[in-house]
This record gives structure tokens, C-alpha cells and sequence, in this order.
């Protein structure tokens, strides 16, 4: 069965410096997966999504991810935070069937003055 | 238009009330979801309808009741619900999930 896991919950950081928030996966199948960033009283937006080729993936806002096979990981970073990035930031995988999406527990990221 | 409005924005509703939510997109997308969301957690699926037919339902209790009655709306009825049941309900959707979702901003329930 598809999964995926983020190991904090919570990612305090100071503005201008780098973050990485950590997401690891199991599958079953063929493996697909996305970054999804929620703003306080939003929907949720897609941030960059790995399916096949590089596994450097760049995304909006600066932010970019690495696919990792041997470590089933999929972490996502951005070398300079602003004020604006503090969101929930959800990490996603395919389903079996791939018919839908499963979302992670999420890691909060709040970016300190 | 790269949006799905969801209406309404909040809702109180009493637990012998029926009231409904709308999601409405104009992408085209063949596939429309339902979540639900309570805080500081994931969103949890509820439904899928795929080319407007229900297919996935995550053993949603009948109390909520979904509906499509054209490929670009999507409601979600709610009848007889319990004070668990206030959350955010997020709807979303995709041509395909390999593309990614689309969100709405979603409707903030609260059952009184």
C-alpha cells in the first residue's frame, strides 16, 4: 500500500535562512509524488510533483525537491524562507490504483521575523 | 479559468438541519473530489466522481450525501450531522491525479 511519511510535525526557521522539511514513502507501484503547501485559511496548492526523469525537481516559489530511490525519501527545500512561506506543507502519493491522492500527516513551517 | 469556487465560505448549521455545499470548476477536469479536513490534520477523502459518476466513496457515513449534476458542479448534502462532523470541507479537481488537484478554498463547517 501507498504512504508516506513526515517526520516533523512542526519546522520553526528564521527568515532568509534554508529549510528542508522531510518526507519518506513506501509504494508498492510505480512511484509518484507531490509537494502540496496550505496557507492559513486556504485550499491546498501544488508546489512541484515528481513522475519519471530528473530527480530534481523545481517548483514554485522557489522551492525544489530531490527523489531519493534507495532512501525512499522525497524532501523538499528552499534555500532562503520569507514570512509568506509559513504554511502546512503536505507531502503526496499515488494510489495503488492511482485514482487518487494520499496526503501525508503534514509539517507546519513557521518562519520567524 | 484555473479555479474551483466553493460556495459557501462558512456554514453553521444545527444537527437537525439539511443544508448543501457547491464546488463548481471550468477546466474541464474530468474528476471531481470531496475531503474533509479537521485541524492541524490531513485532508481525508471522502468521494470521487469520475465523467460525473460517484467512483470512490470512503465509507462516508449517508448523513452526507454527494452529488454531480454536470460536469462542472459538484454537492455535497448534509443532512442530520453531529458536532464531529465541523470541519473544512475541501472539494478539488483533476483532469488527471498524475496531473496534480486543483483546490478550493473550501467551506468551514460548524454543527451546533
Amino acid at each position: 500500500a501507498q504512504s508516506v511519511t513526515q517526520l516533523d510535525s512542526q519546522v520553526p526557521v528564521f527568515e532568509e535562512a534554508p529549510v528542508e522539511l522531510r518526507c519518506n514513502y513506501s509504494s508498492s507501484v510505480s512511484v509518484y509524488l507531490f509537494w502540496y503547501v496550505q496557507y492559513p485559511n486556504q485550499g491546498l496548492q501544488l508546489l512541484l510533483k515528481y513522475l519519471s526523469g530528473s530527480t530534481l525537481v523545481k517548483g514554485i516559489n522557489g522551492f525544489e525537491a530531490e527523489f531519493n530511490k534507495s532512501q525512499t525519501s522525497f524532501h523538499l527545500r528552499k534555500p532562503s524562507v520569507h514570512i509568506s512561506d509559513t504554511a502546512e506543507y503536505f507531502c503526496a502519493v499515488i494510489g495503488s490504483a492511482y485514482d487518487k491522492v494520499i496526503f501525508g500527516p503534514g509539517t507546519s513551517l513557521s518562519v520567524i521575523p | 479559468d484555473t479555479e474551483v469556487t466553493q460556495t459557501p465560505k462558512h456554514l453553521v448549521m444545527g444537527m437537525t438541519n439539511k443544508k448543501s455545499l457547491k464546488c463548481e470548476q471550468h477546466m474541464g477536469h474530468r474528476a471531481m473530489y470531496w475531503y474533509k479536513q479537521k485541524a492541524k490534520k490531513p485532508p481525508e477523502l471522502m468521494f470521487v466522481y469520475s465523467y460525473e459518476k460517484l467512483s470512490i466513496n470512503e465509507s462516508v457515513p449517508s448523513r452526507f450525501s454527494p452529488e454531480c449534476p454536470n460536469s462542472s458542479l459538484l454537492n455535497l448534502h448534509l443532512h442530520a450531522l453531529q458536532p464531529e462532523d465541523s470541519a473544512l470541507y475541501l472539494c478539488a479537481s483533476s483532469q488527471d491525479p498524475l496531473h496534480g488537484y486543483t483546490f478550493g478554498s473550501g467551506t468551514r463547517l460548524t454543527v451546533v
